[in-house]
């Protein structure tokens, strides 16, 4: 089935050590999105890839990072990871324009030592 | 910011049709709803959208008032499995979703 991967489904980091989410996806969609999810809130859009194009978010902080190698691979770079940045991470993708329906995957859920 | 208002929590006894409203009054001509789903742990699942016009699908059927300024999710058979958080998303073409809280809707044996 086609589908949004998320490996891994948990991470452990230390507090400033640089950590690398990564979402593949078998969909072919053009559109790949990353969420924070903190505890008890709602998903909150960091940044998402039109094709090569990148587009932050502009309250996402400068901590946050993404590198999209080809369609099906999307990494999400945390490069000084501290306490607040525990959360859920998600990875979506749509089909073409934002806009579209998209889909999640399981999301990684992050731990900060 | 979001665009809709939903009722905190919900319950709904096991078998019966669990009906979740959500209202968004300043909703735009071109504007879509949307329902996904969060079981706990896991990433949001898509439901069913639509604009105008009442839709069904083999999840659920969305029923949207003809003024479009308020909408209702309906699962008709509830199981313990839909125990979850339902968020309704107004999403203008072009544009990100945004989610606001959601409704957490409990299904009781």
């Amino acid at each position: 089935d086609a589908m949004v991967i998320q490996n891994p489904r948990y991470q452990v980091t230390q507090f400033g050590k640089p950590v690398t989410l990564s979402c593949s996806q078998t969909l072919n969609h053009n559109v790949m999105y990353w969420y924070q999810q903190k505890s008890s809130q709602a998903p909150k859009l960091l940044f998402h890839y039109y094709d090569k194009d990148f587009n932050n978010e502009a309250d996402t902080p400068d901590n946050f990072q993404s590198r999209r190698p080809n369609t099906s691979f999307c990494f999400l770079d945390i490069r000084s990871p501290g306490l607040g940045d525990a959360a859920m991470y998600l990875c979506a993708t749509s089909r073409d324009r934002q806009g579209d329906t998209q889909y999640f995957g399981p999301g990684t859920r992050l731990t900060v030592l | 910011d979001a665009k809709t208002t939903q009722p905190p929590s919900m319950d709904c006894a096991e078998g019966r049709a669990a009906n979740l409203p959500c209202n968004h009054s300043t909703i735009s001509g071109n504007e879509y709803v949307y329902w996904y789903r969060q079981i706990h742990s896991q990433g949001p699942q898509y439901i069913i959208h639509g604009l105008k016009n009442n839709e069904t699908n083999e999840m659920a059927s969305l029923i949207i008032t003809e003024d479009r300024k308020s909408s209702t999710l309906i699962l008709p058979h509830a199981t313990l499995r839909d125990t979850a958080v339902y968020y309704c998303i107004v999403l203008p073409y072009g544009q990100n979703f945004v989610f606001g809280p959601g409704t957490r809707l409990s299904v009781l044996p």
